[in-house]
This record gives structure tokens, sequence and C-alpha cells, in this order.
């Protein structure tokens, strides 16, 4: 049950577009289309942003879409604004019958 | 509205035990699957345990598994990690989350979290 690897940080301006990346093996990403992204304000719970890899729950914006391709899932998000300065956390499924989150990117709106 | 509420944390000694608790409300607490999610002061995210609808299916990390144990009371609409043997590295923010229901299996997502109940492990 290793962590996914994330970048530790990303950045960009607002307006633009940034991704994350969230890597993992055949046991859990690459083996499934269970990948979900978290948002995580300071001092705040995680909020679900996209599951089963590119799916958004209701409410979440149409600036946030998913992907993946072979054991990477991204999270883009486009027209970058202040208020998505959070901590981004990707989870996978896992062939264990569990679940494995990455070790977090900090994004940073310039 | 929907709501999620932890109780039970605090300071323990290592080597001792402690129950946390979920108070489920606004949705049918026995159609979905639940899950405990710690964070570590600073550190990331980590699924500590799965538990479905009926009980019937259940998940540990590794880093827990002999050690916590997960269960739930769909009578009382709640939640429960009883945590033995802790140790200093189990010190975290403890989060009740919901499972997502968008796959027949545990850990798919996690759409519902509550404010989180903090476990401290130290003598």
């Amino acid at each position: 049950q290793s962590a996914l690897t994330q970048p530790a940080s990303v950045s960009g301006s607002p307006g633009q577009s940034i991704t994350i990346s969230c890597t993992g093996t055949s046991s859990d990403v690459g083996g499934y289309n269970y990948v979900s992204w978290y948002q995580q304000h300071p001092g705040k719970a995680p909020k679900l942003m996209i599951y089963d890899v590119s799916n958004r729950p209701s409410g979440v914006s149409n600036r946030f879409s998913g992907s993946k391709s072979g054991n990477t899932a991204s999270l883009t998000i486009s027209g970058l604004q202040a208020e998505d300065e959070a901590d981004y956390y990707c989870s996978s499924y896992t062939s264990s019958s569990t679940a494995v989150f990455g070790g977090g990117t900090q994004l940073t709106v310039l | 509205e929907v709501q999620l509420v932890e109780s039970g944390g605090g300071l323990v000694q290592p080597g001792r035990s402690l129950r946390l608790s979920c108070a489920a409300s606004g949705f049918t607490f026995d159609d979905y699957a639940m899950h405990w999610v710690r964070q570590a002061p600073g550190k990331g995210l980590e699924w500590v345990s799965g538990i479905s609808w009926n009980s019937g299916s259940i998940g540990y990390a590794d880093s827990v598994k002999g050690r916590f144990t997960i269960s739930r009371d769909n009578a009382k609409n709640s939640l429960y990690l009883q945590m033995n043997s802790l140790r200093a590295e189990d010190t975290a923010l403890y989060y009740c989350a919901k499972d997502g229901g968008y796959q027949p299996l545990l850990g798919d997502a996690f759409d519902i979290w509550g404010q989180g109940t903090m476990v401290t492990v130290s003598s």
C-alpha cells in the first residue's frame, strides 16, 4: 500500500491552466478507473472534486477535469482562480480492496 | 443537511486504547459504505479503514491492521473505530467519510467528510 506519487507543488497565474499528476501502479491507478481527486483548504476537510477518473460531482466547477493514461492520472484546472489555491490529493481503489491516497500537491496561484 | 460529526479523540498514552465515533445525519446511512481517513499534523491524507453498508466487507490499511477495528450500527446511524495498541505514529486528525456509492466496492470515492477528531498519542 505505497502512497501514490504526486508533485509536491505546482503553481500558475490567474486564468492559466495547470495539471497535477498522480502516478501509481497496475495494482491501483492503472488497474481500475476508480481514481478520485480532493481539494483541501487550510484547516478544512477535503472536498471531492473528481470521481471515477473524470466525473464531476454536482456543484463542482467544470474548470476541473480528470483523465488517466496507464498508471498515471491527472487533474487539470483551467481558468485558474485565486480560490483554487489549496492542497490537492488523488486517491485510487486498489487490488487489495482498499484505498490509497497520493502524498498531496500544494497549488499556488501566483 | 448531510452531516458527519466525529467524537472520541483526545490525548492517550502509547499502548492504550481509544474508540472514535461518527454520527451521521441527512442521508440514508445504511445505503452507503463508510470510511475513516486520517491526517497527521502537516502531512497528507491516509486511508485507514472502510466498511460496507451491511458490514459484510471490511478493509484496513496495513499500518493499522490487527490493531484497529471498524464497525457500524445502522440503527443508530453511527460509525466507530476501536483503536488498540496505539503508537506515536497514530497521532492524527481522524476524519469520518461517506463512500460516494458510485461503484459497488470499498474505497471508490469519498463524497462527504466530517470535520475530524484529533488523536494524540504521547506519554
